[in-house]
């Protein structure tokens, strides 16, 4: 079983919408979590970490149920710049702190 | 302020050669580590390494070396490449290595024919 698993997607959807991104991971030692954002052949970049009483930056709000051991990723009012692919991330604690990278998904918005 | 630089940005080898992917950061970072990244496969780890003089296996070590020699640099060797090192590098570094984010290089397309 892989350790993050995520729906590849891709999603399109037009300017303005509202989309979600869920992702699961099967360690129950990940400590840390955090959504990356990666534009086509270039490297990922933070986009955000994930608290467990939830986030907000912005037009996104990230979700964390560690009895479910499950991550969300909610975009609001989508813009065309958000198109690029989102990558959730958990770090262990019991593998000496390594992170773990989902496949990422792919999101396109439309104008 | 650099960051974390990495090169080179494309390399095309030939089976059985080696070579040395380079990566240096100006952030006085402790964490720093490897990652190939395939289509379908997600980055996985390679090789990491938490201090000068300290390194350790990831997820997908067989075929690279690396070393630390200093707190700024980690290079990665391929010893004696095959196609199947055909992959996108990433290089990534981070104050420590557990609740940091990753500063990642800008990448490395190699190709193995």
């Amino acid at each position: 079983r892989k350790e993050v698993e995520q729906d590849p997607g891709p999603f399109n959807v037009p300017e303005g919408a509202t989309v979600a991104f869920n992702c699961t991971y099967s360690n129950s030692a990940s400590q840390s979590f955090f959504w990356y954002r990666q534009d086509c052949r270039k490297e990922p970049k933070l986009l955000m970490s994930v608290y467990s009483s939830g986030n907000e930056d912005g037009r996104f709000t990230a979700q964390l149920n560690r009895a479910s051991q499950y991550i969300s990723l909610l975009i609001r009012d989508s813009k065309l710049s958000d198109s690029a692919t989102y990558l959730c991330v958990v770090n262990r604690a019991d593998t000496g702190n390594q992170f773990y990278f989902g496949t990422g998904t792919s999101l396109t918005v439309i104008p | 302020n650099a960051g974390v630089t990495q090169t080179p940005k494309f390399q095309v080898l030939k089976t059985g050669q080696s070579m040395t992917l380079q990566c240096a950061q100006d952030m006085n970072h402790e964490y720093m580590s490897w990652y190939r990244q395939d289509p379908g496969m997600g980055l996985r780890l390679i090789h990491y390494s938490v201090g000068a003089g300290i390194t350790d296996q990831g997820e997908v070590p067989n075929g690279y070396n690396v070393s630390r020699s200093t707190t700024e640099d980690f290079p990665l060797r391929l010893l004696s490449a095959a196609p199947s090192q055909t992959s996108v590098y990433f290089c990534a570094s981070s104050y420590s290595s557990s609740y940091e984010k990753l500063f990642f290089g800008s990448g490395t397309q190699l190709s193995v024919l």
